[in-house]
């Protein structure tokens, strides 16, 4: 079974610049996530999907983040503009969604490493 | 709100020793437990979880972890370490008043020196 798929792997930028980022879950996975891992912390999630909506972006900052998941399976995290603290790998995960979300694990991809100089 | 709390930054050990990795953690509700291993370069390995049951819960590569209600404590645990069992290691919480959100601590390194 393939994993989840994530590119590209690295990316440099500068400050003020977009960026996106392309997700692909495991198949048949309805949940979708997206953290945010800064060097030396644990991940952060930025935001959730379950099929095309979203259930919980709470901690996205909406004033230059976005994301979408248009048909229930890719997803594309974009950020505009671009600023230096944003330098964090950006990691996507998905679970099956088909049972009780606490029991569920999430699967992590390769992540993308971004540099904003 | 959830919480979790990797006290050690880095855990060196030598190969052949027994691994400890501590986590501890804080929810309004009953929990639902993590450990995840990352690899330079790669994203987060799954390596166990506790729901419910069993107190000692038994995973990948060889690795344990404990469920302690009273101490609010979830060690990762291995009888023996190896050389390629490097790598950082998170704990992770979740719980229902939280949204079903998963909560990250801040990792520890594990260093097996041979």
């Amino acid at each position: 079974e393939a994993g989840v798929a994530q590119s590209p792997r690295y990316k440099i930028i500068e400050k003020r610049q977009s960026v996106a980022f392309w997700c692909n879950p495991i198949s048949g996975h309805a949940t979708l996530y997206w953290y945010q891992q800064i060097l030396g912390q644990g991940p952060k999630l930025l935001i959730q999907f379950q099929n095309n909506g979203v259930v919980d972006d709470s901690q996205l900052p909406k004033d230059r983040f976005s994301a979408e998941r248009l048909k229930g399976v890719d997803s594309t995290l974009k950020i505009q503009p671009a600023k230096l603290e944003d330098s964090a790998v950006y990691l996507c995960a998905s679970s099956s969604g088909g049972g009780s979300g606490r029991q569920e694990t999430q699967y992590f991809g390769p992540g993308t490493r971004l540099l904003v100089l | 709100a959830q919480s979790v709390a990797q006290p050690e930054d880095q855990v060196n050990v030598a190969e052949g020793n027994p691994l400890t990795v501590k986590c501890t953690y804080s929810v309004s509700g009953n929990p639902y437990l993590f450990w995840y291993v990352q690899y330079p370069n790669r994203g987060l390995q799954f390596l166990l979880k506790y729901i419910t049951g069993d107190n000692l819960v038994k995973g990948s590569y060889g690795f344990e972890a404990e469920f302690n209600k009273s101490q609010t404590s979830f060690h990762l645990k291995k009888p023996s370490a190896l050389v390629s069992d490097s790598a950082l290691y998170f704990c992770a919480v979740r719980d229902k008043a939280a949204g079903n959100k998963l909560t990250f601590g801040g990792g520890t390194r594990v260093l097996v020196k041979p």
